[in-house]
């Protein structure tokens, strides 16, 4: 079990659907994380929010849209997506910086994402 | 590219044997982290090593690190079947925060 809870756990969705990711955690941690898994590839950064303020954005397509309405939530708005964007989707949250204050991430178990 | 490189890329060994798995990276650090991840799931911490460290132990597992070298193993010893999974050393990056970036991993099979 972890304590980021992700759901749903499965989405399939079609392409000029909107739908939405959440991601959830009562650690009291200050940095959430959205990645990207491909299937035999290792996860890519998509966003970072730290201090509930977008930090990082790895260029990601509009289509997928962060937020992060409170220091517990993270959201990932879902619109015009693409069979390619088919993955799962991991939520992370650490206590601060990783590199810089030694905090470890704490994934979630990701949602399984089908584009039809 | 400067995310940690884990080397090798698939690993292969009997249940009871012991798994080395090596990280190299390319700039200066404050501290190294390993993660796993089984089949199809998220990922879980396992250990990390800060700078100043030389060697840390977690149960069967024992990392090292080498600044000079810029290199940090895994030893997962006395192996099992559950260890089968996805191993990482992701590097952080730019001087932005929370970048911490994914290399491929070492995929371990552990037969039994």
């Amino acid at each position: 079990d972890t304590e980021v809870t992700q759901t749903p756990k499965h989405l399939v969705m079609g392409m000029t659907n909107k739908k939405s990711l959440k991601c959830e955690q009562h650690m009291g941690h200050r940095a959430m994380y959205w990645y990207k898994q491909k299937a035999k590839k290792p996860p890519e950064l998509m966003f970072v929010y730290s201090y509930e303020k977008l930090s990082i954005n790895e260029s990601v397509p509009s289509r997928f849209s962060p937020e992060c309405p409170n220091s517990s939530l993270l959201n990932l708005h879902l619109h015009a997506l693409q069979p390619e964007d088919s993955a799962l989707y991991l939520c992370a949250s650490s206590q601060d910086d990783p590199e810089r204050y030694n905090s470890p991430l704490h994934f979630g178990n990701g949602t399984r994402l089908t584009v039809t | 590219s400067q995310q940690g490189e884990e080397d090798p890329q698939a690993l292969s060994i009997q249940e009871g044997e012991n798994a080395t798995m090596n990280c190299s990276y390319k700039t200066s650090i404050n501290n190294l982290q390993w993660y796993r991840q089984n089949s199809g799931r998220g990922l879980v911490h396992l250990i990390l090593i800060r700078s100043n460290e030389r060697e840390k132990h977690s149960g069967r597992l024992r990392v090292t690190l080498d600044t000079s070298k810029k290199s940090s193993s895994l030893l997962i010893t006395a192996s099992r079947a559950a260890d089968t999974a996805s191993y990482f050393c992701p590097r952080g990056y730019g001087g932005s925060q929370g970048n911490l970036i994914f290399g491929k991993g070492t995929k371990l099979s552990v037969k039994p």
